[in-house]
């Protein structure tokens, strides 16, 4: 069964740092592109990093970007977000997913890790 | 900067069809995907590459793109696809994820 589990998320100060983790099982890691992508409770879906199949290709929202950095470990099968400088506006669910291309979209989501910024 | 925009809301009787836009210059330059988001789940998607749709999505559902318009189309709507929706896209470079606001679908 394909399984995508986030893990990670927590309450933390303004300025803090959290590092959350994906870790998939059930199809071949190192074949597909790997998505953060946030959502505030209530509110709309917000695309966060994307990295390619060996981590060669990055990109983040320019919300994110010298905050958050991006990485994968493909002999852990897992991806990885640093989040460092964190703001109440970070607060959200985040979610990993994966897709085969780019063309072929996100098929597969996990079911999120709750990341909560607040004094 | 890039922007997909979408209806807040819809509504529909179930049996009837209903169509979902999505718009933005982008579009006629790059691939769309549609997500499904019911409360408290996952987006799971339904469409991509304009008109595309996974193993195991209903073929209720379908998509279409004229110009710089997308449509998500629900034909035959039933009770369980009431939910929120969101178009996709991506930046000029193609690498970049663009979303849409979301739609919310409410079966009367």
């Amino acid at each position: 069964e394909v399984q995508l589990v986030e893990s990670g998320g927590a309450r933390v100060q303004p300025g803090g740092s959290l590092r959350l983790s994906c870790k998939v099982s059930g199809f071949t890691f190192s074949d597909y592109w790997m998505f953060w992508v946030r959502q505030v409770p209530g509110k709309g879906l917000e695309w966060v990093s994307n990295i390619n199949i060996d981590g060669t290709i990055i990109r983040y929202a320019d919300s994110v970007k010298g905050r958050f950095t991006i990485s994968r470990d493909n002999a852990k099968n897992t991806v990885f977000l640093e989040m460092n400088g964190l703001r109440n506006d970070d607060t959200a669910v985040y979610y990993c997913a994966r897709a085969f291309t780019l063309y072929h979209g996100m098929d597969v989501w996990g079911r999120g890790t709750t990341v909560t910024v607040s004094s | 900067s890039l922007e997909l925009t979408q209806p807040p809301s819809v509504s529909v009787s179930p049996g009837q069809t209903t169509n979902i836009t999505c718009s933005g210059n982008i579009l006629p330059k790059q691939f769309a995907f549609w997500f499904q988001q019911r409360p408290g789940q996952a987006p799971v998607l339904v469409i991509y590459k304009d008109i595309e749709r996974p193993s195991g999505i209903p073929g209720r559902f379908s998509g279409s793109t004229s110009g710089t318009v997308v449509t998500l189309t629900i034909t035959g709507v039933q009770a369980e696809d009431e939910a929120d929706y969101y178009c996709q896209s991506a930046d000029y470079s193609g690498v970049s994820v663009i979303f849409g606001g979301g739609t919310k679908l409410t079966v009367l």
